[in-house]
């Protein structure tokens, strides 16, 4: 069974232009989460997604922070226009519909470099 | 507020000795989910091990097992019998609620640096 697969794994970008991270889930895991870490800090929370609907997205900074998940598939994250505080790793996760016991399964994660 | 504390930024063990990660929490929500993931340096982040709050036993899951101590609010890591493979960030995690739909939240991770 393949794992929760995160594109790109590395993305360097200047200030102000536009970065789209891509997650594809594990198959049937209706569950998705966006997760951020800066450097030197814990993982944050982002949003949460049931299949295609954006169940809390408490943890998303800004407006400059888009995600999508089209079909209840793959997931995609853009930032526009990106900050220099946008730096860091974005880990995807996702989850079985139903299990209490909400083991999530995590990506590589994409690390991000505004320059 | 949910808070999850790791108060050790690095930690050196020798191969083949045990080793404890140290996570306290803190939470007002009576159930709860208590992870440990690992991150090598490869990036990944590798699910663990398991603690419900109501779970009557401490979890094991092969040289992983789980101290947990409900009333201290403690959950700690430990690892036996060391292996170099096992060098790696070790992240401590609380999910609130008890169905799988919930957010998460992170510990600042401990380093783990295993000598030969």
């Amino acid at each position: 069974e393949a794992g929760v697969t995160q594109f790109p794994s590395h993305s360097v970008i200047e200030k102000g232009q536009t970065v789209t991270l891509r997650c594809d889930p594990i198959s049937g895991h209706d569950n998705l989460y966006w997760y951020r870490r800066v450097m030197g800090k814990e993982i944050k929370f982002l949003l949460h997604f049931v299949k295609e609907s954006k169940q809390d997205e408490s943890g998303m900074p800004n407006n400059r922070f888009l995600a999508e998940r089209t079909g209840g598939t793959y997931s995609t994250l853009k930032v526009q226009p990106a900050e220099l505080e946008d730096s860091g790793v974005y880990f995807c996760a996702s989850s079985h519909a139903g299990t209490t016991l909400g083991i999530q399964y995590f990506g590589a994660g994409t690390r991000l470099s505004v320059l | 507020a949910q808070k999850i504390t790791q108060t050790q930024p690095g930690m050196f063990v020798q191969e083949k000795e045990a080793v404890t990660l140290d996570c306290t929490y803190d939470t007002s929500d009576p159930s709860y989910g208590l992870f440990w993931y690992k991150q090598p340096s490869s990036g990944e982040m590798i699910f663990l091990i398991y603690q419900g709050s109501y779970d009557q036993q401490n979890a094991t899951e092969g040289r992983y097992s789980l101290n947990f101590q409900k009333a201290r609010k403690s959950a700690n890591l430990v690892i036996s019998a060391s292996q170099l493979g096992d060098s790696a960030m070790y992240f401590c995690a609380m999910r609130e609620g008890t169905t799988g739909g919930f957010k998460t939240i992170f510990g600042a991770g401990t380093r783990l640096f295993v000598k030969a």
